[in-house]
């Protein structure tokens, strides 16, 4: 079935620093979506970009569709960036979402 | 307007017990699904609906899961009996219909079961 690997699956840094989040995929996706969940909180959806390069405040997502992978740069990391981030593929036949593990990020003041 | 809801936020259960979780999408949304979060398995689809139709019913969860969508605007997810593995959070998410749209969650059902 669909596979979705994300890479590191913690990474730690100190505020200011910059993370780059990897996500993999196996088959092709109509949909890549990128979610962040803080620690006992509820999914929220960060960006959807099935392919290219999109921007949201210190987020960039750049998909590769025919590379079948998605990475999200953070810059500037704050402490309230600290969390698990997930990589969401949807199926292009079926809809059907699959869920990375996530990354867990720790941000240091 | 209203994300989508889910109550109770919490429920704690006896070992054998049933537990019905609710779930309203966002409205106009057609598309309806539930998950279940732990720490070791992650994210898992327990149910997925189209329109009110059930597309995806989880495979391996079939046995004491059922999730109904009685409308458009409202689901259950049934848990019957309950065992202490079903501990976790019960996530229910929508989107609008289309495979590329946003799905947006629900805050989740903190399950735990005794």
């Amino acid at each position: 079935g669909q596979q979705v690997q994300q890479s590191p699956s913690s990474l730690v840094l100190q505020e200011g620093e910059n993370a780059e989040l990897q996500c993999n995929f196996s088959s092709t996706a109509t949909q890549l979506q990128w979610f962040y969940q803080s620690p006992g909180g509820s999914l929220v959806s960060l960006l959807s970009n099935p392919s290219g390069t999109k921007h949201t405040g210190r987020l960039t997502s750049t998909t590769v569709t025919k590379e079948r992978r998605s990475s999200l740069h953070i810059s500037s990391s704050q402490t309230t960036d600290s969390g698990t981030y997930l990589c969401v593929h949807t199926g292009a036949n079926t809809g059907k979402l699959t869920f990375g593990h996530g990354t867990i990020l720790r941000v240091h003041p | 307007d209203a994300g989508v809801t889910q109550t109770p936020r919490h429920e704690v259960a006896e070992k054998g017990q049933t537990i019905i979780l609710k779930c309203e999408p966002v409205s106009g949304h057609n598309d309806l699904f539930w998950y279940r979060q732990t720490k070791i398995q992650g994210l898992e689809l327990l149910s997925y609906f189209r329109s009110k139709s059930l597309m995806e019913d989880g495979g391996a969860f079939k046995d004491r899961f059922k999730a109904e969508m009685l409308n458009s605007s409202f689901s259950t997810l049934k848990i019957q009996p309950t065992e202490p593995k079903d501990s976790a959070v019960y996530l229910c998410a929508s989107r609008l219909g289309v495979n590329q749209d946003t799905q947006y969650f629900g805050p989740g059902t903190r399950l735990l079961v005794l």
